[in-house]
Protein backbone atom coordinates (compact mmCIF):
# COMPACT_ATOMS: atom_id res chain seq x y z
CA UNK A 1 0.00 0.00 0.00
CA UNK A 2 1.01 3.71 -0.82
CA UNK A 3 1.77 5.10 2.53
CA UNK A 4 4.32 7.24 4.72
CA UNK A 5 6.73 6.12 6.64
CA UNK A 6 8.96 7.17 9.75
CA UNK A 7 11.82 5.97 11.28
CA UNK A 8 12.84 5.61 13.83
CA UNK A 9 9.28 5.00 15.45
CA UNK A 10 11.62 5.65 19.31
CA UNK A 11 14.67 7.98 19.08
CA UNK A 12 16.26 8.21 22.36
CA UNK A 13 19.65 11.03 22.38
CA UNK A 14 21.71 12.68 24.86
CA UNK A 15 21.64 16.23 25.34
CA UNK A 16 23.30 18.21 22.80
CA UNK A 17 24.27 15.25 20.65
CA UNK A 18 23.15 15.63 17.14
CA UNK A 19 19.95 13.18 15.52
CA UNK A 20 18.48 12.43 12.22
CA UNK A 21 14.89 11.13 11.65
CA UNK A 22 14.05 10.31 8.32
CA UNK A 23 10.72 10.35 6.21
CA UNK A 24 9.76 8.32 3.01
CA UNK A 25 6.78 7.93 1.08
CA UNK A 26 5.62 6.00 -2.04
CA UNK A 27 2.85 8.16 -2.61
CA UNK A 28 5.26 10.35 -5.13
CA UNK A 29 3.44 13.53 -3.94
CA UNK A 30 5.41 17.07 -4.28
CA UNK A 31 4.83 18.40 -0.58
CA UNK A 32 6.76 16.85 1.90
CA UNK A 33 6.14 18.70 5.48
CA UNK A 34 7.54 18.18 9.12
CA UNK A 35 5.52 18.99 12.11
CA UNK A 36 6.36 19.08 15.91
CA UNK A 37 4.36 17.50 18.27
CA UNK A 38 4.57 18.28 22.45
CA UNK A 39 3.19 15.98 24.89
CA UNK A 40 -0.93 17.32 25.00
CA UNK A 41 -0.44 20.06 22.17
CA UNK A 42 -1.65 20.37 18.70
CA UNK A 43 1.07 20.10 16.08
CA UNK A 44 2.69 22.89 14.85
CA UNK A 45 4.86 23.13 11.20
CA UNK A 46 8.29 23.06 11.01
CA UNK A 47 8.93 23.34 7.29
CA UNK A 48 7.88 21.91 4.25
CA UNK A 49 9.64 21.11 0.99
CA UNK A 50 7.65 22.14 -2.58
CA UNK A 51 9.70 19.84 -5.07
CA UNK A 52 13.15 20.74 -4.19
CA UNK A 53 11.97 24.04 -2.52
CA UNK A 54 12.71 24.25 1.05
CA UNK A 55 10.28 27.02 3.09
CA UNK A 56 11.07 27.38 6.73
CA UNK A 57 8.13 28.38 9.33
CA UNK A 58 9.51 31.94 10.78
CA UNK A 59 9.52 30.59 14.23
CA UNK A 60 11.30 27.57 13.23
CA UNK A 61 14.37 27.47 15.60
CA UNK A 62 17.71 27.20 13.69
CA UNK A 63 18.96 24.38 15.68
CA UNK A 64 16.33 22.30 13.10
CA UNK A 65 17.32 21.69 9.51
CA UNK A 66 15.89 19.82 6.80
CA UNK A 67 17.46 17.96 3.75
CA UNK A 68 15.34 16.44 0.96
CA UNK A 69 17.33 14.38 -1.78
CA UNK A 70 14.72 13.25 -3.98
CA UNK A 71 10.94 13.12 -4.15
CA UNK A 72 10.61 9.93 -1.64
CA UNK A 73 12.72 10.86 0.93
CA UNK A 74 13.29 13.73 3.17
CA UNK A 75 15.45 13.94 6.76
CA UNK A 76 15.18 16.46 10.00
CA UNK A 77 18.14 17.09 11.01
CA UNK A 78 18.33 18.38 15.00
CA UNK A 79 22.38 19.74 15.59
CA UNK A 80 22.09 20.39 19.27
CA UNK A 81 18.96 18.93 20.76
CA UNK A 82 18.05 20.25 24.03
CA UNK A 83 15.17 19.04 27.03
CA UNK A 84 12.94 21.18 24.70
CA UNK A 85 12.94 18.89 22.03
CA UNK A 86 11.71 16.13 23.31
CA UNK A 87 8.28 15.74 21.32
CA UNK A 88 6.38 13.45 18.58
CA UNK A 89 7.99 14.33 14.90
CA UNK A 90 5.51 13.99 12.21
CA UNK A 91 6.21 13.86 8.34
CA UNK A 92 3.10 14.30 6.25
CA UNK A 93 2.68 14.39 2.48
CA UNK A 94 0.26 16.11 -0.39
CA UNK A 95 -0.07 16.27 -4.01
CA UNK A 96 0.15 20.46 -4.67
CA UNK A 97 1.15 23.22 -2.72
CA UNK A 98 -1.71 25.16 -3.13
CA UNK A 99 -4.79 22.00 -3.48
CA UNK A 100 -7.58 21.09 -2.09
CA UNK A 101 -5.96 17.82 -1.66
CA UNK A 102 -5.62 15.84 1.58
CA UNK A 103 -2.08 15.44 4.04
CA UNK A 104 -1.50 12.20 4.67
CA UNK A 105 1.06 11.32 7.99
CA UNK A 106 3.35 8.85 8.50
CA UNK A 107 3.12 7.09 12.22
CA UNK A 108 5.82 9.85 13.98
CA UNK A 109 9.08 9.32 15.48
CA UNK A 110 8.96 10.12 19.38
CA UNK A 111 12.07 12.00 20.43
CA UNK A 112 13.52 11.16 23.66
CA UNK A 113 16.55 13.80 25.07
CA UNK A 114 18.12 12.76 28.02
CA UNK B 1 -2.72 34.11 11.39
CA UNK B 2 -4.91 31.76 11.32
CA UNK B 3 -6.53 30.41 14.97
CA UNK B 4 -8.57 27.39 15.02
CA UNK B 5 -10.17 26.77 18.55
CA UNK B 6 -11.97 23.20 19.20
CA UNK B 7 -14.89 23.08 21.92
CA UNK B 8 -14.84 20.71 23.84
CA UNK B 9 -11.23 20.14 25.37
CA UNK B 10 -12.36 16.85 26.37
CA UNK B 11 -15.95 15.07 26.27
CA UNK B 12 -17.00 11.33 28.13
CA UNK B 13 -20.08 9.73 27.05
CA UNK B 14 -21.62 6.59 27.08
CA UNK B 15 -21.72 4.40 24.31
CA UNK B 16 -24.20 4.70 21.83
CA UNK B 17 -24.66 8.28 22.11
CA UNK B 18 -24.26 10.77 19.19
CA UNK B 19 -22.06 13.55 20.00
CA UNK B 20 -20.78 16.52 18.12
CA UNK B 21 -17.21 17.75 18.40
CA UNK B 22 -17.00 21.92 16.99
CA UNK B 23 -14.30 23.34 15.35
CA UNK B 24 -14.15 27.32 14.64
CA UNK B 25 -11.43 29.19 12.93
CA UNK B 26 -10.78 32.83 12.24
CA UNK B 27 -9.96 33.22 8.75
CA UNK B 28 -12.20 31.88 5.94
CA UNK B 29 -10.24 32.05 3.38
CA UNK B 30 -9.24 28.12 3.45
CA UNK B 31 -8.84 25.73 0.80
CA UNK B 32 -10.03 23.10 3.10
CA UNK B 33 -10.58 21.46 6.17
CA UNK B 34 -9.49 18.47 7.59
CA UNK B 35 -10.89 16.18 10.42
CA UNK B 36 -8.14 13.55 12.07
CA UNK B 37 -7.94 11.16 14.67
CA UNK B 38 -4.66 10.33 16.95
CA UNK B 39 -4.71 7.28 19.12
CA UNK B 40 -2.77 8.04 22.25
CA UNK B 41 1.33 7.93 21.45
CA UNK B 42 0.34 7.44 17.39
CA UNK B 43 0.51 9.58 14.44
CA UNK B 44 -2.54 11.34 12.87
CA UNK B 45 -5.64 9.44 10.57
CA UNK B 46 -7.31 11.17 8.45
CA UNK B 47 -10.58 11.00 8.59
CA UNK B 48 -12.61 13.53 6.41
CA UNK B 49 -11.24 16.40 4.44
CA UNK B 50 -13.35 19.13 3.20
CA UNK B 51 -13.04 21.53 0.48
CA UNK B 52 -14.08 24.91 0.69
CA UNK B 53 -16.65 24.64 -1.91
CA UNK B 54 -18.29 21.67 0.09
CA UNK B 55 -20.92 21.68 2.75
CA UNK B 56 -20.51 18.35 3.82
CA UNK B 57 -18.88 14.72 3.90
CA UNK B 58 -19.78 11.57 4.92
CA UNK B 59 -17.61 8.07 5.95
CA UNK B 60 -19.35 5.67 7.87
CA UNK B 61 -20.09 6.87 11.27
CA UNK B 62 -18.72 10.06 10.60
CA UNK B 63 -20.56 13.31 9.45
CA UNK B 64 -18.32 16.81 8.82
CA UNK B 65 -20.08 20.18 7.71
CA UNK B 66 -18.24 23.17 6.70
CA UNK B 67 -19.83 26.67 6.90
CA UNK B 68 -16.81 29.04 5.61
CA UNK B 69 -18.53 32.26 6.32
CA UNK B 70 -19.22 31.57 9.93
CA UNK B 71 -15.31 29.96 10.01
CA UNK B 72 -17.01 26.52 11.73
CA UNK B 73 -17.08 22.95 11.29
CA UNK B 74 -18.46 20.22 13.01
CA UNK B 75 -17.59 16.53 13.28
CA UNK B 76 -20.92 14.44 14.35
CA UNK B 77 -20.19 10.82 15.16
CA UNK B 78 -23.19 8.48 15.60
CA UNK B 79 -24.13 5.57 17.87
CA UNK B 80 -20.78 6.40 19.67
CA UNK B 81 -18.40 2.96 20.47
CA UNK B 82 -15.57 2.41 22.59
CA UNK B 83 -13.40 2.34 19.98
CA UNK B 84 -13.79 5.74 19.08
CA UNK B 85 -11.98 6.57 22.03
CA UNK B 86 -9.08 9.41 20.56
CA UNK B 87 -8.32 12.43 20.54
CA UNK B 88 -10.01 14.72 17.11
CA UNK B 89 -8.47 17.16 15.26
CA UNK B 90 -9.70 20.10 12.97
CA UNK B 91 -7.13 21.46 10.52
CA UNK B 92 -7.41 24.07 8.05
CA UNK B 93 -5.31 25.81 5.63
CA UNK B 94 -2.59 23.63 3.19
CA UNK B 95 0.09 24.57 6.20
CA UNK B 96 -2.42 22.91 8.49
CA UNK B 97 -3.55 25.02 11.33
CA UNK B 98 -4.37 22.78 13.66
CA UNK B 99 -7.08 23.23 16.77
CA UNK B 100 -6.08 21.94 20.12
CA UNK B 101 -8.13 19.05 19.90
CA UNK B 102 -11.29 17.20 21.59
CA UNK B 103 -10.44 14.47 23.84
CA UNK B 104 -12.80 11.83 23.84
CA UNK B 105 -13.72 9.03 26.11
CA UNK B 106 -16.58 6.60 25.04
CA UNK B 107 -17.35 4.68 28.12
CA UNK B 108 -18.82 0.88 27.87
Amino acid sequence: DAMVIQNPRYQVTQFGKPVTLSCSQTLNHNVMYWYQQKSSQAPKLLFHYYDKDFNNEADTPDNFQSRRPNTSFCFLDIRSPGLGDAAMYLCATRQGRNSYNEQFFGPGTRLTVL
Amino acid sequence: KQEVTQIPAALSVPEGENLVLNCSFTDSAIYNLQWFRQDPGKGLTSLLLIQSSQREQTSGRLNASLDKSSGRSTLYIAASQPGDSATYLCAVGNMLTFGGGTRLMVKP
